[in-house]
């Protein structure tokens, strides 16, 4: 069964540092990856995902992740953090059952 | 714009007294799914619907039940609210594009006295 690891629980950066999240998933054939990012009372919002073909990974808001199949990684990046990019952020694999399996989330507090 | 919506989006029971969340979209996806969040936890899968075909996860309590009347609407129905159920409920559409992408609702933040 696949799984998802994200090893920090919490981060915090100050305003217009860079950030990376760290996103570890274990599945044997190509995975289907997600990031998500919760607003406090708020759904999930779709940031990114890769499905196939080029590694690096456009999203909204100004983030990318890249897609390492020899790390099994798929780490989140923004090059400068913005205070309304304080949020719990989750990464998500799609697997054999065509499920979400989500990660333990990673809470992000930005410093002014 | 296409979303999913909830209603409503913040709920109170008692405890033990049927309550009803509710779901509706305008993506015209034919998966619907259904998850409970507790505080600082991923989502956890209850149950979803691949149109009219209903999957349950097996460890979705027997208190927990869903209804979807047609491909815009799912109802989460709680039979008998306890306090261990008080969560955050996410409803969820999934597109057909290959990969299921799913697309989440505001939620609805379920309080039991």
């Amino acid at each position: 069964a696949q799984s998802v690891t994200q090893p920090d629980i919490h981060i915090t950066v100050s305003e217009g540092a860079s950030l990376e999240l760290r996103c570890n998933y274990s599945y044997g054939a190509t995975p289907y990856l997600f990031w998500y990012v919760q607003s406090p009372g708020q759904g999930l919002q779709l940031l990114l995902k890769y499905f196939s073909g080029d590694t690096l990974v456009q999203g909204i808001k100004g983030f990318e992740a890249e897609f390492k199949r020899s790390q099994s990684s798929f780490n989140l990046r923004k090059p400068s953090v913005h205070w309304s990019d304080a949020a719990e952020y989750f990464c998500a694999v799609v697997g054999s059952a065509r499920q979400l399996t989500f990660g333990s989330g990673t809470q992000l507090t930005v410093l002014p | 714009d296409a979303m999913v919506i909830q209603n409503p989006r913040y709920q109170v029971t008692q405890f033990g007294k049927p309550v009803t969340l509710s779901c509706s979209q305008t993506l015209n996806h034919n998966v619907m799914y259904w998850y409970q969040q507790k505080s600082s936890q991923a989502p956890k899968l209850l149950f979803h619907y691949y149109d009219k075909d209903f999957n349950n996860e097996a460890d979705t309590p027997d208190n927990f039940q869903s209804r979807r009347p047609n491909t815009s609407f799912c109802f989460l129905d709680i039979r008998s609210p306890g306090l261990g159920d008080a969560a955050m409920y996410l409803c969820a559409t999934s597109s057909p594009d290959g990969a299921d992408t799913q697309y989440f609702g505001p939620g609805t933040r379920l309080t039991v006295l």
